[in-house]
Formats: C-alpha cells, sequence, structure tokens
C-alpha cells in the first residue's frame, strides 16, 4: 500500500489564483481530513469528510472540497490568498466500528504552498 | 480555538537520557490523547495513545502519562536516541467524533545530541 499521497510537493500562488491541492489514500478508508500547519501553531482542521459523497467544514471561506469516491479528497483553494500560506496535511483512518474505540489516523506527507 | 497545548516549545537531551514531553489539555469531553512524532518533511506518525479511562500506557520505549485531574498528558521517551529528534504533538479526539477530528497542541522540538 502506498497510505496517504499528496501531490504537489511544493506549489507556488499569485493571490487571487485557484488550485487544487490533491490528496488520495489506497487503504479504503472512509474518514479523511484536511489540516494545516503553521510554524508555532500545530495542525487546524479544515474539513473532513467521514465518507464518499460528505463533507463537513470546520474552517469556512477560502476552501472547498469534494468527496466523490473514497480514494480521493482533493481541496480547492478558490481564490488563494497570503493567509493560506502553509503546509497543508491530509490524513485517512478506517471508519470507527467500535464505540469505544479509536482509530489511527495515517497522514500524508504534506503539501507546501505559498501564496505571493 | 486549541484546547490542546505543550508546555515548551524545544526540549533538548543528550543520547541516552531520558525524555518527557508534558502537555495540557481543556477539553473534558475528550476521550482518547494521542501522540504524533513529525519529521522534517514528513506527515505525523502515530506514535502511541491513550484513552480516558487509562493512566498510563506503555509502549517500546515510550510510556504516556494521563492525569485527568489536572488535565495533563505526558510523553515519556527512554533512552533517547538521534534518531527520535522530530517535533511531538499531541492530540486529543473529542467523543463522538470517531477518530476523524483531532485537535492538534502546537508541537515540542526535541532535539538529541549524541
Amino acid at each position: 500500500n502506498a497510505g496517504v499521497t499528496q501531490t504537489p510537493k511544493f506549489h507556488i500562488l499569485k493571490t487571487g489564483q485557484s488550485m487544487t491541492l490533491q490528496c488520495a489514500q489506497d487503504m479504503n478508508h472512509g474518514y479523511m481530513s484536511w489540516y494545516r500547519q503553521d510554524p508555532g501553531m500545530g495542525l487546524r482542521l479544515i474539513y473532513y469528510s467521514a465518507a464518499a459523497g460528505t463533507t463537513d467544514k470546520e474552517v469556512p471561506n477560502g476552501y472547498n472540497v469534494s468527496r466523490l469516491n473514497t480514494e480521493d479528497f482533493p481541496l480547492r483553494l478558490v481564490s488563494a490568498a497570503p493567509s493560506q500560506t502553509s503546509v497543508y496535511l491530509c490524513a485517512s483512518s478506517a471508519p470507527l466500528v467500535l464505540v469505544s474505540s479509536y482509530n489511527e489516523q495515517f497522514f500524508g506527507p504534506g503539501t507546501r504552498l505559498t501564496v505571493l | 480555538g486549541e484546547s490542546v497545548g505543550l508546555h515548551l516549545p524545544t526540549l533538548s537531551v543528550q543520547e541516552g537520557d531520558n525524555s518527557i514531553i508534558n502537555c495540557a489539555y481543556s477539553n473534558s469531553a475528550s476521550d482518547y490523547f494521542i501522540w504524533y512524532k513529525q519529521e522534517s518533511g514528513k506527515g505525523p506518525q502515530f506514535i502511541i495513545d491513550i484513552r480516558s479511562n487509562m493512566d498510563k500506557r506503555q509502549g517500546q520505549r515510550v510510556t504516556v502519562l494521563l492525569n485527568k485531574t489536572v488535565k495533563h498528558l505526558s510523553l515519556q521517551i527512554a533512552a533517547t536516541q538521534p534518531g527520535d529528534s522530530a517535533v511531538y504533538f499531541c492530540a486529543e479526539n473529542l467523543a463522538n467524533q470517531a477518530g476523524t477530528a483531532l485537535i492538534f497542541g502546537k508541537g515540542t522540538t526535541l532535539s538529541v545530541s549524541s
């Protein structure tokens, strides 16, 4: 298994441009999430999806996602702003089977995005 | 805002020493706490987790302690090695979130010198 893969690894955008960050997993995980990581801030949840066809946002404005199938969870920046400069991490985990359990999240290597 | 935080942004130790990384949380509704390790240029990797009904859990060279009274979580690494150098994050999983939405602390950078 490749696990969680993300493309591209690096990208530079100009303010106002749009872009889609790709995330894919081959572990048949139901849950997928997007985080952004900024220096000194830890990881902050942007969006998550519990299953194909569903999404739930944590942070509105500037981001959009789709979950058309189990494997892919692309994150779209509609009109990029410098405040969106960050490292974007995608994660997946298996659906919760037991209420008392926790399923480990597997992270991709990240996309480092700079908005000028 | 974030409810999970770490006491120190950096920690420097000598190879062979034991390392203790601390974390404070504020959400009593969290049912799982997780420690992640992130090496440069990589995504976070799971180290160990602990359920809220436990006080201690041990793994290979790592121990996590949970003190619910003071809402404190710690990660102990025995016989620290240069390969342990990384950023360590604690995270909490809110009950009913099914492990899909973690709240992360700001991270502690562990530097191990030989």
